[in-house]
């Protein structure tokens, strides 16, 4: 079935630096990809989306970009700060108003 | 911020007890969801809800059951609680893609 993975499942970085953080996803046909970030103890929380027409998003700090030739979506999060240590999910939507969400990936910022 | 809630945000009970888990919106959402979440892994749906008198089991088979009276009310159910419960039970609601998610009920079996 269609799966959405994660390439790794932490991300160290330093407090400033840029982070990215990639997702493979199995399905050409899904039309809407969508990243939450999960703090400890609290539900996920949207960052951003992209529908499946676009190629690149952004919004505050943080810039989706998606490559549907090799089914790739990534995060980019610009000057990483202490508050963006969390669980990172990205979730892709086939035709469906149900979402399938990957493994999440840890992101550390080291001060 | 979505006007989600979710109650209790804890629960131990024991096993063979039958409990509910709460979850409301206030955004007039036709879909709500109940996701299962063990701590640092993905989410699995185990129920969904397009609308009022309509629900159906998600991807993950679970023992819970849900209903669906009222637009803004999504509660679940167990009708006798295991250790194998025990997990993190999100809820969610969307009025199109996008899925807004409540805090999480935290629930233990002993």
């Amino acid at each position: 079935g269609e799966s959405v993975g994660l390439h790794l499942p932490t991300l160290s970085v330093q407090e400033g630096d840029n982070s990215i953080i990639n997702c493979a996803y199995s399905n050409s046909a899904s039309d809407y990809f969508i990243w939450y970030k999960q703090e400890s103890g609290k539900g996920p929380q949207f960052i951003i989306d992209i529908r499946s027409n676009m190629d690149k998003r952004q919004g505050q700090r943080v810039t989706v970009l998606l490559n549907k030739t090799v089914k790739h979506l990534s995060l980019q999060i610009a000057a990483t700060q202490p508050g963006d240590s969390a669980v990172y999910f990205c979730a892709e939507n086939l035709y469906t108003s149900k979402l399938t969400f990957g493994k999440g990936i840890t992101l550390s910022v080291r001060p | 911020e979505a006007d989600i809630y979710q109650t209790p945000r804890y629960l131990v009970i024991g096993t063979g007890k039958k409990i509910t888990l709460e979850c409301s919106q206030t955004m007039g959402h036709d879909k709500m969801y109940w996701y299962q979440q063990d701590p640092g892994m993905e989410l699995h749906l185990i129920h969904y809800s397009y609308g009022v008198n309509s629900t159906e089991k998600g991807d993950l088979s679970s023992e819970s059951t849900v209903s669906r009276i009222r637009t803004e009310h999504f509660p679940l159910t167990l009708e006798s609680a295991r250790p194998s419960h025990t997990s993190q039970y999100l809820c969610a609601s969307s009025g199109g893609l996008r899925q807004y998610f409540g805090p999480g009920t935290r629930l233990t079996v002993t």
